[in-house]
């Protein structure tokens, strides 16, 4: 299994650009989400996925959109890029909830905004 | 407000010796905590995790201790290595660790030296 995988490793956007960031599990893992880390700091929760047609949003979810057509794939839109979004970006999947909860992060997107 | 949060940035312990984190929690809802573990350039890695119905929980060389009285949660490193430098952060669910939400704490650099 290849586990988490997101691309772009990396990303430069000019304020106001679109993108999407990409993320997909291969094991078969109901639940997804999407957090940042800025410098310093924990993760803070952006979307989250408790199954495929099923999202919903987290801390933090203003410039953001997610959607979640099939189990393995849950997408991450950036509108509208902003400098305030120059952060790393990580997607996480777990199989479900309690006790099968433990949470796999991918390698991480790590984007600028200019 | 409500917050996760840890009471050191940085510790350093010497090889071989144990290491203690600590977080301290004021949501006394949260029912669940998660120890990560990061290593620098990549995504979060789980350690262990406690449900609030217990108060020790012990893994291979890691153990959790949780402290409900005085919302205090710490991980304990047993006889460090070079391998466990990396940030540690503590996180919170109020859901049993549903997808909706893990809460992190700003995280604690350990520095192992030889």
């Amino acid at each position: 299994n290849a586990g988490v995988t997101q691309t772009p490793k990396f990303q430069v956007l000019k304020t106001g650009q679109s993108m999407t960031l990409q993320c997909a599990q291969d094991m078969n893992h109901e639940y997804m989400s999407w957090y940042r880390q800025d410098p310093g700091m924990g993760l803070r929760l952006i979307h989250y996925s408790v199954g495929a047609g099923i999202t919903d949003q987290g801390e933090v979810p203003n410039g953001y959109n997610v959607s979640r057509s099939t189990t393995e794939d849950f997408p991450l839109r950036l509108l509208s890029a902003a400098p305030s979004q120059t952060s790393v970006y990580f997607c996480a999947s777990q199989p479900g909830a309690y006790p099968n909860n433990e949470q796999f992060f991918g390698p991480g997107t790590r984007l600028t905004v200019l | 407000g409500e917050s996760v949060g840890l009471h050191l940035p940085t510790l350093s312990v010497q090889e071989g010796d144990n290491s203690i984190i600590n977080c301290a929690y004021s949501n006394s809802a949260s029912d669940y905590f998660i120890w990560y573990k990061q290593e620098s350039g990549k995504g979060p890695q789980f350690i262990i995790d406690i449900r609030s119905n217990m108060d020790k929980r012990q893994g291979q060389r890691v153990t959790v201790l949780l402290n409900k009285t005085v919302k205090h949660l710490s991980l304990q490193i047993a006889a460090t290595q070079p391998g466990d430098s990396a940030v540690y952060f503590c996180a919170e669910s109020r859901s049993g660790g549903g997808a909706d939400g893990l809460t992190f704490g700003k995280g604690t650099h350990l520095i192992i030296q030889p």
